[in-house]
């Protein structure tokens, strides 16, 4: 069974203190990994499409990685605006699950001042 | 405008009524989805299309329908609302593949008394 897994469920930062949020998948075969943001009462935002191992995306203070069995979601430096909910789903090759995006359940990092 | 319209944000709705939640996008994608989305349970799939004549349920379809109207308009209905639907709930489109993923609308909550 398609599956996700993000860990920590919450992580609390301070302003500055680097960190990584981590999703593992287990997928027959792997489409595509993609990172989302979400904010309280607001729809995900799309931050990044991984597709094959060894690819790294960079946006801002945000980096993401992929590796065979895992993504990491690397935080440098962060701000209070980045306090939010990450949301990893991936996509498997075959057609088990129609090409529908599988969604862990989230990371909410909060950042302090 | 939004790529992704969803109405209403907001709605409190008694046991038993039935409730449509309507969603438009103009992104031109075939593909379209509702999830809802519950605390410590994550995104879930209630149903999605993959054109105006296939709609497919998801893993959580009980107690739900839906109807594409056309291209851009994909509505969901709860036939006979229950307190245990309520939640946020995403409706999300996407191209042929999904490979730039999702864009999701802003959501509706809707509360079940």
């Amino acid at each position: 069974e398609d599956q996700v897994t993000q860990s920590p469920e919450a992580l609390r930062l301070q302003e500055g203190e680097s960190s990584s949020l981590n999703c593992s998948y287990t997928v027959s075969g792997l489409r595509g990994l993609f990172w989302y943001r979400q904010d309280p009462g607001k729809g995900p935002e799309f931050l990044f499409t991984l597709y094959s191992a060894g690819e790294e995306k960079e946006k801002e203070r945000l980096k993401a990685t992929l590796t065979k069995k895992e993504s990491f979601l690397h935080i440098t430096a962060p701000k209070p605006e980045d306090s939010a909910t990450y949301l990893c789903a991936v996509q498997a090759v075959d057609g088990g699950s129609q090409g529908n995006l599988i969604f862990g359940k989230g990371t909410k990092l909060s950042v302090k001042p | 405008d939004a790529d992704v319209t969803q109405t209403p944000r907001n709605r409190i709705t008694k046991t038993g009524k039935r409730i449509m939640l309507e969603c438009s996008q103009t992104k031109g994608h075939d593909r379209m989805y509702w999830y809802r989305q519950d605390p410590g349970l994550g995104l879930r799939l209630i149903y999605y299309s993959f054109d105006v004549k296939d709609i497919n349920k998801g893993e959580i379809s009980d107690g739900y329908s839906v109807s594409r109207q056309a291209q851009a308009k994909f509505s969901l209905s709860l036939e006979s609302a229950i307190p245990n639907q309520t939640a946020l709930y995403f409706c999300a489109t996407s191209g042929p593949r999904a490979r730039e993923g999702y864009t999701f609308g802003s959501g509706t909550r809707l509360t079940v008394v």
